[in-house]
């Protein structure tokens, strides 16, 4: 079993859209969470950190459920710049493991 | 530097050659990383190090993949009789700690190294 799966998609929306996606995660001793983004032959950036809370970063939102075993990622009134591919990071000590990620494109 | 560098940025080269790739980590940055993505896949964890020391170097994919850092800076991965399969881009990640607070573990990562083995 992958350390982190996530959905490939894609996810095909009309700009302005909310569009939003999950990931699992089976090391239940994770500390850590991020989403990064990766855009097409780019190396990958970091979008944002996932607290326990869930927290905002403009149009982004982020979600962490520890007993379900998974983060999600909602996106409000989707730009043409979000299309990328965003990847889901869990973290245990130093150890970074990365979903294969989750395709979003965003359409005029 | 302000962020992290590798060089070359694309190599082409012929099977059964051995390839250097090389580091630069933000200055400061005592965790390094490396990683090898394939084309349309994910990242796949290949070494940790932590100062100039790899504590974990599980993700290796053969005795033909070392790597070293010198000074808790520059790294160097080797591929000796490189193999197609060995095309990937090649990620190198540096962060503040390998370990404590999620702020200090957020990972910048360099542009890549791009091999292609003929």
């Amino acid at each position: 079993r992958k350390e982190v799966e996530q959905d490939p998609g894609p996810f095909n929306v009309p700009e302005g859209a909310t569009v939003a996606f999950n990931c699992t995660y089976s090391n239940s001793a994770s500390q850590s969470f991020f989403w990064y983004r990766q855009d097409c032959r780019k190396e990958p950036k970091l979008l944002m950190s996932v607290y326990s809370s869930g927290n905002e970063d403009g149009r982004f939102t982020a979600q962490l459920n520890r007993a379900s075993q998974y983060i999600s990622l909602l996106i409000r009134d989707s730009k043409l710049s979000d299309s990328a591919t965003y990847l889901c990071v869990v973290k245990v000590d130093y150890k970074l493991s990365f979903g294969a990620g989750t395709t979003v494109t965003v359409r005029a | 530097g302000a962020g992290v560098s590798q060089s070359p940025s694309n190599k082409v080269t012929e099977k059964g050659k051995d390839v250097e790739l090389r580091c630069d980590p933000i200055s400061g940055h005592t965790a390094l990383y490396w990683y090898r993505q394939r084309l349309g896949q994910g990242l796949e964890f290949l070494i940790y190090f932590q100062g100039n020391s790899a504590p974990d170097k599980s993700g290796l994919p053969s005795d033909r993949f070392s790597a070293e850092r010198t000074g808790e800076s520059v790294s160097t991965l080797t591929i000796q009789r490189t193999q197609q399969e060995d095309s990937a881009v090649y990620l190198c990640a540096s962060s503040l700690a390998g370990t404590g607070p999620s702020g200090a573990n957020v990972l910048t990562f360099g542009a890549g190294s791009r091999l292609t083995v003929l």
